[in-house]
């Protein structure tokens, strides 16, 4: 079983649609970071959120950190193409010292 | 002025040989881990130094060694490969060894092919 299980695993839709993807655990996290991975190329930071109940902001994005740091979610509005890609979440559980990454949803925006 | 670099970008060898993947940061960070991503995208982690200092082997087979030179660099060498072992394994760095707050900078991979 996935420590942190990313829900959907594949999503396409329309470009100007909008859509959540989430990042769930039954662990408590002291933080928890999204990555977004192209093909070809390694994970590249979007943003870490480390208190419960944080919502952080990233132009069209929108990232929240449940209340009781167990979960997660990315909101984008309105999509666009630039937005297709594997997104990541990763989190660090107090004390082990290791990032664990969820199996990614990998999104496709079409034109 | 790449930030995490690793060589060879591919790598296809067959069964029972021995290979080496390279990494080198010039970020100045502490902290630096070996990642494996298998075919279904999931990411996992196999080791990490901090400050050429072994501090997670994450039940790895011990066909795997990695070795620290000094702190920007982290290369993997790999004995009597396996089918298995084909993935794309990625480096990360970090400037600190705490987790908390201090994200990971990846390479851009090593897509390893084993026949």
């Amino acid at each position: 079983t996935q420590l942190l299980e990313q829900s959907p695993q594949f999503l396409s839709i329309q470009e100007g649609e909008n859509l959540t993807v989430y990042c769930n655990s039954s662990s408590v996290f002291s933080s928890l970071q999204w990555y977004r991975q192209e093909p070809g190329e390694g994970p590249v930071l979007l943003v870490t959120v480390v208190t419960g109940g944080e919502v952080k902001k990233l132009k069209r994005l929108t990232f929240q950190f449940g209340d009781a740091r167990k979960d997660s979610s990315l909101h984008i509005t309105a999509a666009q193409p630039g937005d297709t890609g594997l997104y990541l979440c990763a989190g660090d559980r107090q004390g082990a010292q290791k990032l664990v990454f969820g199996q990614g949803t990998r999104l496709t925006i079409n034109p | 002025d790449t930030a995490v670099s690793q060589t060879p970008k591919y790598l296809v060898t067959q069964m029972g040989n021995d290979k080496s993947i390279k990494c080198e940061q010039n970020l100045g960070h502490d902290t630096m881990y070996w990642y494996k991503q298998d075919s279904k995208k999931f990411l996992k982690i196999m080791f990490s130094y901090n400050n050429k200092e072994l501090i997670i082997n994450e039940t790895v087979p011990n066909r795997f060694s990695p070795k620290s030179p000094d702190k920007a660099h982290l290369n993997l060498h790999i004995n009597s490969l396996e089918l298995g072992d084909s993935a794309v394994y990625f480096c990360a760095s970090s400037q600190e060894w705490s987790i908390y707050n201090s994200p990971l900078h990846f390479g851009n991979g090593t897509r390893l092919t084993v026949t």
